[in-house]
C-alpha cells in the first residue's frame, strides 16, 4: 500500500547513543517533516524538507539532524540521545497540489532514552 | 503567542450531545486548515479539511473564520466512538509542507 513507512516502531536507547529513525514515502511527495509528541504538548515540528537536498529547522531542532538525499527518504538522526528525547516521533509527507493538500503520517516511533 | 492554539479540554459530554471546538491561528496568511483525530498517540487521521465556505461530513461540521483567524469543529449527536483527541492543523505558507499543530482537544463521550 502507498503511504509513509516509519521504522523502528519501538526503540530503547542509552543516554549518549546515536540512532536514526527512518522515514520513506512512495507517493513522490515533495514535502516531508518530522514531529515529536510529548504528553499534553501536541505535535511539535523538528525538521522539514521541501524537496531533495533542502531541509530546514522547525520548532525543536536541537539534538536532531536530517538529510534529504532522495525524494523518498527523510531520516532523522539523534546524535547523542538524552532522556529529554524520550517521545513519540511521527514522520509526515504532504503534497500541495492544485486540488488541495493531503497529509500522510507514518505510524509513529516510540523512543525511550534511559 | 503560539502559532496555533486549542483549548486542551478535556471535554466530557454525554452521548447524543453536541460539542464544539475552536482553534485560533496567528498567521493571517495561512493557507490550509484541517481537523485530525488522534487515538492514544497513534498517528493522526484526517477527519476533514476546512474550507472557507464551511463544510459538513455527516455529524461533523467545520467552519473557517478568516477575519477572526479561527476554525471550528462541531460534532452533533456524539457517539462513544468519538472519544479521542482532535488536532487542529494549519499550513501557514503554501509551498513549504510545514504543518503547525495545535496541542489537541481531548473529547470524552460518556454513556
Amino acid at each position: 500500500n502507498a503511504g509513509v513507512t516509519q521504522t523502528p516502531k519501538f526503540q530503547v536507547l542509552k543516554t549518549g547513543q546515536s540512532m536514526t529513525l527512518q522515514c520513506a514515502q512512495d507517493m513522490n511527495h515533495e514535502y516531508m517533516s518530522w514531529y515529536r509528541q510529548d504528553p499534553g504538548m501536541g505535535l511539535r515540528l523538528i525538521h522539514y524538507s521541501v524537496g531533495a537536498g533542502i531541509t530546514d529547522q522547525g520548532e525543536v531542532p536541537n539534538g536532531y539532524n536530517v538529510s534529504r538525499s532522495t525524494t523518498e527518504d527523510f531520516p532523522l538522526r539523534l546524535l547523542s540521545a538524552a532522556p529529554s528525547q524520550t517521545s513519540v516521533y511521527f514522520c509526515a509527507s504532504t503534497n500541495q497540489g492544485a486540488t488541495g493538500n493531503t497529509i500522510y503520517f507514518g505510524e509513529g516511533s516510540w523512543l525511550t532514552v534511559v | 503567542r503560539k502559532e496555533v492554539e486549542q483549548d486542551p479540554g478535556p471535554f466530557n459530554v454525554p452521548e447524543g450531545a453536541t460539542v464544539a471546538f475552536n482553534c485560533t491561528y496567528s498567521n493571517s496568511a495561512s493557507q490550509s486548515f484541517f481537523w485530525y483525530r488522534q487515538d492514544c498517540r497513534k498517528e493522526p487521521k484526517l477527519l476533514m479539511s476546512v474550507y472557507s465556505s464551511g463544510n459538513e461530513d455527516g455529524r461533523f461540521t467545520a467552519q473557517l473564520n478568516r477575519a477572526s483567524q479561527y476554525i471550528s469543529l462541531l460534532i452533533r449527536d456524539s457517539k462513544l466512538s468519538d472519544s479521542a483527541t482532535y488536532l487542529c492543523v494549519v499550513i501557514p505558507w503554501a509551498g513549504t509542507g510545514k504543518l503547525i499543530f495545535g496541542q489537541g482537544t481531548t473529547l470524552q463521550v460518556k454513556p
